[in-house]
């Protein structure tokens, strides 16, 4: 099946720092993937969704300024925590979409193992 | 608004079966997704219904009502691993995911 990987699994930074997080695509091109954030038992929450070429589209509440996000290729997208605070410590995950399948399975989303982000 | 409602935890029996319940209000349907997560892990894809009726793939099963906006997972013949958070997400008019709060099955031997 289609492989995404993140990088770093998990970062330690201090208040105030940025941090990069990648989400690859390995053996599938992906226009379109997903950032998600989830606390502590709670189920995921998007925060923006990447397309290639263009500037993301983010959710309600998430401030794009603060989460910027980089789509420059077919199989990378990286979010970057501007100004971490303590309350930014979560746990991200990206997803991707394979859309060189066909039909509506092609919108199934494959997962990253997400990066754990703990903000001093 | 759009709503996913599952149970916030179940416990069940090892060797035993087990169904976690989902109901939905979306604007529009694309789908309905099931996810397994374990703790500090990303969601691993189980199963995708778009069609009434049941999906079976081994010790799983999927059902699907779009009438009735419901969806079941079976899992049959429980092992220890199957302890994890169960996802309910719903593909709505937008091909967006709706994500519900996750079901925490707790597998006791």
């Amino acid at each position: 099946g289609a492989v995404v990987s993140q990088h770093p699994s998990w970062v330690i930074c201090k208040s105030g720092t940025s941090v990069k997080i990648e989400c690859r695509s390995l053996d599938f091109q992906a226009t379109t993937m997903f950032w998600y954030r989830q606390f502590p038992k709670q189920s995921l929450m998007l925060m923006a969704t990447s397309n290639e070429g263009s500037k993301a589209t983010y959710e309600q509440g998430v401030e794009k300024d603060k989460f910027l996000i980089n789509h420059a290729s077919l199989t990378l997208s990286t979010l970057t925590v501007t100004s971490a605070h303590p309350e930014d410590s979560s746990f991200y995950i990206c997803s991707a979409r394979d859309q060189s399948t066909s039909g509506s399975f092609s919108y199934e989303q494959y997962f990253g193992p997400g990066t754990r982000l703990t903000v001093t | 608004g759009q709503n996913i409602d599952q149970p916030t935890e179940m416990t069940a029996t090892e060797g035993a079966i087990v169904q976690i319940n989902c109901t939905y209000q979306t604007s529009g349907f694309n789908g309905l997704f099931w996810y397994q997560q374990h703790a500090g892990e990303a969601p691993t894809f189980l199963s995708y219904n778009v069609l009434d009726g049941l999906e079976e793939k081994g010790r799983f099963s999927s059902f699907l009502s779009r009438s009735k906006g419901y969806s079941y997972l079976l899992l049959k013949e429980l092992q220890m691993k199957d302890s994890a958070s169960y996802l309910c997400a719903v593909m709505d008019s937008n091909y967006q995911l709706i994500w519900g709060a996750g079901t925490k099955l707790i597998i006791k031997p």
